[in-house]
């Protein structure tokens, strides 16, 4: 079983709905992101959460908002969705306390959503 | 400006050749740390450097970081149709526990 799911896998929806993609994860992580890619971007980080009580914005956030219901749940919603949030968005976490420290965290993702805002 | 310039953007090869991807910075990184992403999948870590001057080998690959730790390298001997994937690299500057991706590096292997 993968240790980070996300669901759904792939969203058809129009302009101005409100959508929400989550994020589960069974590998006991403390740390989730939310992180969306475009053709040529690359990675770019929305939101990202420490722990269940911490929420941080990341490079991208405006038009996005995030839950995190639990060590194992990081929500993330459109608003309001618009044409150009359309995207392949991918869910990761990361352990904290590892003996390189922070500079040799691992990023496990998930296997991503497919976005399309009409 | 891209804080992390991957290059090239795009490489189409035959099986059996030899490649390098560069990913190139003005400022240091702490640690450098190379992804593979396959089609429909997320990222997955392959390496971690963290030295100036490191060097790593995973088998056909190799990476190094570079001395003064603004660049790293990743080279591939004798390509295989199974190394086709988006490469991307991601720096951590200082202690921040959130990595700068760059923007990838598309490679498809061809039999």
């Amino acid at each position: 079983d993968a240790d980070v799911t996300q669901t759904p896998r792939n969203r058809i929806t129009k302009t101005g709905k409100r959508i929400m993609l989550e994020c589960s994860q069974t590998k006991g992580h403390d740390r989730m992101y939310w992180y969306r890619q475009d053709p040529g971007l690359g990675l770019r980080l929305i939101y990202y959460s420490f722990d269940v009580k911490d929420i941080n914005k990341g490079e991208i956030s405006d038009g996005y908002s995030v839950s995190r219901q639990a060590q194992a749940k990081f929500s993330l919603s459109l608003e309001s969705a618009i044409p150009n949030q359309t995207a392949l968005y991918f869910c990761a976490t990361s352990d904290f306390g590892l003996a390189g420290g922070p500079r040799e965290e691992t990023q496990y993702f998930g296997p991503g959503t497919r976005l399309l805002v009409l | 400006t891209q804080l992390l310039e991957q290059s090239p953007q795009f490489l189409s090869i035959q099986e059996g050749e030899n490649l390098t991807v560069y990913c190139n910075s003005s400022s240091v990184f702490s640690s450098l740390q190379w992804y593979r992403q396959e089609p429909g999948e997320g990222p997955v870590l392959l390496v971690t450097v963290v030295t100036g001057g490191e060097v790593k080998k995973l088998k056909r690959l190799t990476f190094q970081f570079g001395d003064a730790r603004k660049d790293s390298s990743l080279h591939i001997t004798a390509a295989q149709p199974g190394d086709t994937g988006l490469y991307l690299c991601a720096g951590r500057r200082g202690g921040s526990y959130i990595p700068t991706f760059g923007r990838g590096t598309s490679l498809i292997v061809h039999p």
